[in-house]
């Protein structure tokens, strides 16, 4: 069956590190992969996808992830974190071609300390 | 240009009763997809409405159902509601395709509270 597993349920960083969150997929063909923030109270927001092409995707707020095919992987990372950044996060999959039905990773939880 | 509006934004009720929920998306967008987020879950597909059409759907019972009229903005019903519709429920617009091609924008949610 088709899943979406983000192994790390939830994740603390002081500010000013290093981000990476996780995102494997299982898949048949390579599909559309996306990350999405959720902060308290708010819908998701769009940080990224990916379609084809370039597997290193930029996004927005300094975010990027890169497409391991070898790995079924889709991992977000930042240089930097920000106290800002603390929200939740979302790996979405969505199978290539047609109109197909969304899957949700189950989410990050990322705390930032100062 | 106004984002994703959903009303309303909280509700209680009580099992067994039905809820309506709303949703207008941006100006120009075509397509509304709902979503149900609840912490055991997490964040599942409802279905997805473009042009007044039901162009998919998730594994939801049949108490949960929804439409779309000619100006795009969307409801989604639910009916004989059990303390488990008890969620979070997201609206996302974009504008043609569904999430596969098109970047989707969501709304804040209707917190929805079934006692």
């Amino acid at each position: 069956a088709q899943s979406v597993t983000q192994p790390d349920i939830h994740i603390t960083v002081s500010e000013g590190a290093s981000l990476e969150l996780r995102c494997n997929y299982s898949y048949g063909a390579t599909p559309y992969l996306f990350w999405y923030v959720q902060s308290p109270g708010q819908g998701l927001q769009l940080l990224l996808k990916y379609f084809s092409g370039d597997t290193l995707v930029q996004g927005i707020k300094g975010f990027e992830a890169e497409f391991k095919r070898s790995q079924s992987s889709f991992n977000l990372r930042k240089p930097s974190v920000h106290w800002s950044d603390a929200a939740e996060y979302f790996c979405a999959v969505v199978p290539s071609g047609g109109y197909q039905k969304v899957t949700f990773g189950t989410g990050t939880k990322l705390q930032v300390i100062p | 240009k106004a984002g994703v509006t959903q009303t309303p934004r909280y509700l209680i009720k009580t099992r067994g009763q039905q809820v309506t929920l709303s949703c207008s998306p941006i100006s120009g967008h075509r397509s509304v997809s709902w979503y149900q987020q609840t912490p055991g879950q997490g964040l599942q597909f409802l279905f997805e409405y473009f042009s007044e059409t039901q162009r998919n759907k998730g594994n939801f019972p049949g108490r949960f159902s929804g439409r779309q009229f000619s100006n795009s903005r969307s409801e989604m019903n639910v009916s004989t509601l059990e303390l488990g519709d008890s969620a979070l429920y997201l609206c996302a617009s974009s504008l043609e395709a569904g999430m596969g091609a098109d970047t989707q924008y969501f709304g804040p949610g209707t917190r929805l509270t079934v006692l």
